[in-house]
């Protein structure tokens, strides 16, 4: 059984703050990374894909991945209300070719 | 650029009726596609895959099955609603048999069972 594990939070912080996610995965030859954000009510949508070691920005997004600890993490800089939300981790490229792993979430909380 | 269709947006369903939920995909050509659901409060659970038309994985055994009649239609269907099929229904796709691509998701369907 593949495993993605998340803190399901809910994780609180303030209007301008960063917001720490992680996620950490038990298939060592996972090749592939996502951070979903999924608003209450609404279908999960792509924000953040990363495939090597290391960190990949965009925007006030930053991905972190290290597959020797198999853990990767979502940091949100300047984090604002509209970013409440359930933040899903999924992992794949495993031997179950188009197959993701998807973490329970974890929910974020900005308060203004 | 490419879209995903799901209908309807919302059911309500007595126990023991049949369901039949559709999804499409635009713009693009042998998708894999996948249902999963989405329990109150829980993660996602994958129910079926599919890599080309007529092929149909399943992940979990119950009473939903899944067909693909054509290369970008998928459809999930029971006979028999349990109150136990409640939940938020998510069709997805992602780019023919190639490992580390993302999936795309519809907007989902909200099935209530009564």
């Amino acid at each position: 059984q593949k495993e993605v594990e998340q803190n399901s939070g809910p994780l609180s912080v303030p209007e301008g703050a960063i917001a720490s996610l992680n996620c950490t995965y038990s298939d060592r030859v996972s090749q592939s990374f996502f951070w979903y954000r999924q608003y209450s009510g609404k279908s999960p949508e792509l924000i953040m894909s990363i495939y090597s070691n290391g960190d990949k920005e965009d925007g006030r997004f930053t991905a972190q991945l290290n597959k020797a600890s198999q853990y990767v993490s979502l940091l949100i800089r300047d984090s604002q209300p509209s970013d409440s939300a359930t933040y899903l981790c999924a992992v794949g490229g495993g031997s179950t070719l188009g197959r993701l792993y998807f973490g329970r979430g974890t929910q974020l909380t900005v308060w203004p | 650029s490419q879209t995903i269709h799901q209908w309807p947006a919302t059911l309500v369903q007595p126990v023991g009726s049949p369901l039949s939920l559709e999804c499409t995909v635009e713009g693009t050509s042998n998708p894999n596609l996948y249902w999963y659901r989405q329990a109150a409060g829980r993660g996602l659970q994958l129910l079926f895959y599919s890599v080309g038309i007529g092929q149909i994985s399943s992940e979990v055994p119950q009473n939903l099955s899944a067909s693909r009649p054509q290369d970008r239609q998928f459809i999930l269907s029971s006979k028999k609603l349990l109150l136990s099929d409640s939940g938020f229904y998510l069709c997805a796709w992602s780019k023919e048999n190639l490992r580390n691509q993302p999936q795309h998701f519809g907007d989902g369907t909200r099935l209530s069972i009564l």
